[in-house]
C-alpha cells in the first residue's frame, strides 16, 4: 500500500456519460498530480494541484476537470466520455511540488463502451 | 511529439547478469531525470533519480548514468534478480517553473531464473 488511495479501481461506463475519479493523497502530502496512461503509451500529465490550488496543467481535455478539496483529496471529472478516453488514470502525491519522488496510487482503469 | 523515448519495449536478462535499460530525450530543457518501476495492478514506484549536474547516481544495485551531450540515460541493475521483473519508465522534467514529469512508454524487463 503506497498510501495514495484511488477509487474506484475499475469503472465501465457508456459513451456520453460522466464519471468522477477520486484520490486521497499520502498523509502529509500537499501536492496531487493526475496522469493518464492509454494503451502502450507512457503516462501523460493531466493536471497538478498544490494545497487546493491548481499549479500546472498538461494536455487535459476541456471535457475533463479536477479539483483539490480542503482535506487535500482530489477528484478528476471526465464528461461526455468517448471510447478514446478508456485508459488507466493515476493519481500521485508529493510533499511539495519540488519533490519529484512521487508516490503513485494503483490507478483507476476506465473502460468506455 | 515523444520527448522521452524508450525504444526497447521489452528486455530479457538472465538472473545474476546486468540489466541495462535505455532512455533518450529530445528536450534540452530537461534537467532532472527519474526511473520508475511498475508491477501489474500497481502504480509506478520511484526508483532512482539524477540531476543534470551529475553523470552518475548509484543506489545499491541500481545505477543511473546520464550523457547530456547524447541526451541519453541508462539504468543499470546489477545483479539482476527475479523480483526486478517489471515495467520500467524513464521520466524527465525541466524543473524551472515546470514540475510535471514527461514519461517514456516503458520497457518490460523479464529476469530469467
Amino acid at each position: 500500500d503506497s498510501g495514495v488511495t484511488q477509487t474506484p479501481k475499475h469503472l465501465i461506463t457508456a459513451t456520453g456519460q460522466r464519471v468522477t475519479l477520486r484520490c486521497s493523497p499520502r498523509s502529509g502530502d500537499l501536492s496531487v498530480y493526475w496522469y493518464q496512461q492509454s494503451l502502450d503509451q507512457g503516462l501523460q500529465f493531466l493536471i497538478q494541484y498544490y494545497n487546493g490550488e491548481e499549479r500546472a496543467k498538461g494536455n487535459i481535455l476541456e471535457r475533463f476537470s479536477a479539483q483539490q478539496f480542503p482535506d487535500l483529496h482530489s477528484e478528476l471529472n471526465l464528461s461526455s466520455l468517448e471510447l478514446g478516453d478508456s485508459a488507466l488514470y493515476f493519481c500521485a502525491s508529493s510533499v511539495t511540488p519540488a519533490d519529484y519522488g512521487y508516490t503513485f496510487g494503483s490507478g483507476t482503469r476506465l473502460t468506455v463502451v | 511529439d515523444q520527448q522521452v523515448k524508450q525504444n526497447s519495449p521489452s528486455l530479457s536478462v538472465q538472473e545474476g547478469r546486468i540489466s541495462i535499460l535505455n532512455c533518450d530525450y529530445t528536450n534540452s530543457m530537461f534537467d532532472y531525470f527519474l526511473w520508475y518501476k511498475k508491477y501489474p495492478a500497481e502504480g509506478p514506484t520511484f526508483l532512482i533519480s539524477i540531476s543534470s549536474i551529475k553523470d552518475k547516481n548509484e543506489d545499491g544495485r541500481f545505477t543511473v548514468f546520464l550523457n547530456k551531450s547524447a541526451k541519453h540515460l541508462s539504468l543499470h541493475i546489477v545483479p539482476s534478480q527475479p523480483g526486478d521483473s517489471a515495467v520500467y519508465f524513464c521520466a524527465a522534467s525541466a524543473r524551472r517553473g515546470n514540475e510535471k514529469l514527461t514519461f517514456g512508454t516503458g520497457t518490460r524487463l523479464t529476469i530469467i531464473p
